[in-house]
C-alpha cells in the first residue's frame, strides 16, 4: 500500500462542474502539498497545508490531521484546468523530503 | 525574482554516455531537491541538499548517480554510464531557509527530460 493514495486517478468533467479530489495518507506528516502537473510537464505547487482551508481563486484545498486525508476542490471548472493534480506529504519523521501520490488525471470538456 | 531554472531542458544521451543535469535555485534559497519521473509513473524524491551538504540521499540509486551543490553555481545531479531505464523527467526543487516561514514551501523547476538511445 502506497503511503499517499489519490482518488480518483481519472476524472472527466463538464465545464462549469464543481471537481473533488480526494488524498489519503498512512504516515504522521508536517504538511501537505498539492501540485498541478501541466500537459508540457512543468509542475506548480498550489497549496502547502498542515491545518484546516485554503483558498486561491477557485481552488480551494482542505485537510483533515485526524482521519489523515485531505481534498482539493475546483470551483466552476474549465477546460484550461485540465492537468495532473498530485498530492505529496512531507513524513514528519523524514525531513524535508516529499512523498508523492500517483497524480488524478483531470479533463475539463467545453 | 526567477524561478527555479533546469538546463538542459532535454537532452539525449546513447547508453553509457554520462548524463549531467543543472538546477539553479530560486534567489535566496539553499535548500535543493531531485525528484524523478519515469514514464508513466508517479514523482519519486532521490536527494535532498544544502549548500556544499547532502542531507538526505535515500533515493538516490546506490550506482552510477550523484549529485552536488558546490558552494558557487549550480546544483548538479549526474549519471554515469546512462541505460534506458534512466529515461526520465527529472524534476528540480527549491526551498527558502529553514530559519524562515516558508521554509517548507518548494518551487519546481521545469524538469529535464532525458531521453537514453
Amino acid at each position: 500500500k502506497n503511503e499517499v493514495e489519490q482518488s480518483p486517478q481519472n476524472l472527466t468533467a463538464q465545464e462549469g462542474e464543481f471537481i473533488t479530489i480526494n488524498c489519503s495518507y498512512s504516515v504522521g506528516i508536517s504538511a501537505l502539498h498539492w501540485l498541478q502537473q501541466h500537459p508540457g510537464g512543468g509542475i506548480v505547487s498550489l497549496f502547502m497545508l498542515s491545518s484546516g482551508k485554503k483558498k486561491h481563486g477557485r481552488l480551494i484545498a482542505t485537510i483533515n490531521i485526524q482521519e489523515k486525508h485531505s481534498s482539493l476542490h475546483i470551483t466552476a471548472s474549465h477546460p484550461r484546468d485540465s492537468a495532473v493534480y498530485i498530492c505529496a506529504v512531507r513524513d514528519e519523521t523524514s525531513g524535508s523530503r516529499l512523498t508523492f501520490g500517483e497524480g488524478t488525471q483531470l479533463t475539463v470538456n467545453p | 525574482n526567477a524561478g527555479v531554472m533546469q538546463n538542459p531542458r532535454h537532452l539525449v544521451r546513447r547508453r553509457g554516455q554520462e548524463a549531467r543535469l543543472r538546477c539553479s535555485p530560486m534567489k535566496g534559497h539553499s535548500h535543493v531537491y531531485w525528484y524523478r519521473q519515469l514514464p508513466e509513473e508517479g514523482l519519486k524524491f532521490m536527494v535532498y541538499l544544502q549548500k556544499e551538504n547532502i542531507i538526505d540521499e535515500s533515493g538516490m540509486p546506490k550506482e552510477r548517480f550523484s549529485a552536488e551543490f558546490p558552494k558557487e553555481g549550480p546544483s548538479i545531479l549526474r549519471i554515469q554510464q546512462v541505460v534506458r531505464g534512466d529515461s526520465a523527467a527529472y524534476f528540480c526543487a527549491s526551498s527558502p531557509p529553514m530559519r524562515e516561514m516558508r521554509a517548507y514551501e518548494q518551487y519546481f523547476g521545469p524538469g529535464t527530460r532525458l531521453t537514453v538511445t
